[in-house]
């Protein structure tokens, strides 16, 4: 059973618009949030995290929103740009738990036309 | 730069082979991690290592097994390979504990192809 979803599989979005990306989780000791972009034929790279205590991180064009009453998380890019076209995966931990393993969601394809 | 290197980009074997998949990371990392990532299904996790020769199952180990006797180095194992194992496979690694944001390192992917 997935502890983490990604129900969008594609999201397409015009350059200089916001993209908005959602994440939902099940497990409430997840206390630790991750997003990854991944271009075809290259392995995932970090882009952003967040922690349970926070409910806002920003890094330059991207934030990722926590709302933990609802499970959960979002991740924003202003303005997107074509270079942005990749499968985003959203990623959850539970710190407290064990051997730092990270749960990932199914991943959206974003799509960034100029 | 933490790097993550894997044996091989591409790789095409026929069912019954025994394959092996190499990983070799060079940040001192304790975790290792073995995913698998096919169209639709995300990353599903095959096995991991917290420590050397230590290793516990993922969501999908039937058909893989893995070995770690060195600390910078965990590899993947196809006893018998099929043809549903035609997939990329993905090493990660990080650190354990004490620092806690448990971000994990990826290489670049292995397609391996079963014919």
């Amino acid at each position: 059973d997935q502890q983490v979803k990604q129900n969008s599989p594609s999201l397409s979005v015009q350059e200089g618009r916001i993209s908005i990306l959602n994440c939902d989780y099940t497990n409430s000791m997840f206390d630790y949030f991750l997003w990854y972009k991944k271009y075809p034929a290259e392995g995932p790279t970090f882009l952003i995290s967040i922690s349970s205590i926070k409910d806002k991180n920003e890094d330059g064009r991207f934030t990722v929103f926590l709302n933990k009453s609802a499970k959960h998380l979002s991740l924003h890019i202003v303005p997107s740009q074509p270079g942005d076209s990749a499968v985003y995966f959203c990623a959850a931990n539970d710190r407290g738990s064990t051997l730092g393993r990270l749960y990932f969601g199914r991943g959206t394809q974003l799509t960034v036309w100029p | 730069d933490v790097k993550v290197t894997q044996s091989s980009r591409y790789l095409v074997k026929r069912t019954g082979e025994k394959v092996f998949l190499e990983c070799v990371q060079d940040m001192d990392h304790e975790n290792m991690f073995w995913y698998r990532q096919d169209p639709g299904l995300g990353l599903r996790l095959i096995y991991f290592s917290y420590d050397v020769k230590m290793k516990e199952k993922g969501d999908i180990p039937e058909g893989y097994s893995v070995s770690r006797e060195k600390k910078e180095r965990f590899s993947l194992i196809l006893e018998s390979a099929s043809t549903n194992q035609t997939s990329m496979y993905l090493c990660a690694s990080s650190f354990s504990g004490g620092i806690g944001t448990y971000e994990q390192y990826f290489g670049p992917g292995t397609r391996l192809t079963v014919t």
